[in-house]
């Protein structure tokens, strides 16, 4: 069964502390993608990874870093979150061409 | 840099009716693709339907089609015969294919639809 996973689904978290969230997909898809919804705002790409260790910045990639030490598993750490940071994140991946398939999100909420 | 916009905030319609979304985009890459996406309200977001640059012929799934015109960077989702659980918010989204930015997908911010009985 094709599926994007996201963990954890929920997160709550305090100014200043570390934030991980975790994507997966068993599909062996090379792509993978992290962005972050607002309302009124769309989806906005954070971070696009085109596979193991070979990662791209995307419009808004200020306060997060990636990592991608497996083909499966893709991660967005928030270093010392902030309030603004609050958020719905979404993992996604796609082969080539393909339409991206995106988890189910993680609501953040930063207090 | 590529762009996607959405003008249509919000669109209310009565069941079995047929609804268009507008779209429009810019980019400078003559290959791209374009994807249109619902998220519903669980927030569950489902790709529907997508176009490449390439083909002249408008795709069509199921009772989603698309009204691709390229000369006016338009690629308008029309929905037939609508039904309650259509109601949700639509995605236009764009990925260039030649530009430094492969594989990067951009999406407008949306469009809500109502479809009311």
């Amino acid at each position: 069964d094709m599926k994007v996973t996201q963990m954890p689904r929920y997160l709550i978290k305090r100014m200043g502390e570390n934030v991980l969230l975790e994507c997966g997909q068993d599909m062996s898809h090379e792509t993978m993608y992290w962005y972050r919804q607002d309302p009124g705002l769309g989806l906005q790409l954070i971070y696009i990874s085109y596979d193991v260790d070979s990662n791209s910045e995307g419009d808004i990639p200020k306060g997060y870093r990636v990592s991608r030490k497996k083909r499966e598993h893709f991660s967005l750490i928030l270093d010392s979150a902030k309030t603004n940071q609050t958020s719905v994140y979404f993992c996604a991946s796609s082969l080539a061409n393909q339409a991206p398939l995106f988890g189910e999100g993680t609501r953040l909420s930063v207090l | 840099a590529q762009k996607v916009t959405q003008t249509q905030t919000s669109i209310s319609v009565v069941e079995k009716t047929t609804v268009t979304m507008d779209c429009v985009y810019e980019t400078r890459d003559s290959s791209y693709f374009l994807f249109w996406y619902k998220q519903t309200a669980s927030g569950e977001i489902v790709f529907l339907i997508r176009q490449d640059s390439y083909k002249k012929e408008n795709a069509t799934v199921g009772h989603y089609s698309l009204n691709f015109q390229k000369p006016k960077s338009s690629i308008g989702l029309i929905i037939t015969a609508t039904q309650i659980e259509d109601s949700a918010v639509y995605f236009c989204a764009m990925r260039e294919d030649m530009s430094g930015s492969f594989n990067k997908l951009t999406f407008g911010a949306g469009t809500r639809l109502a479809v009311c009985p």
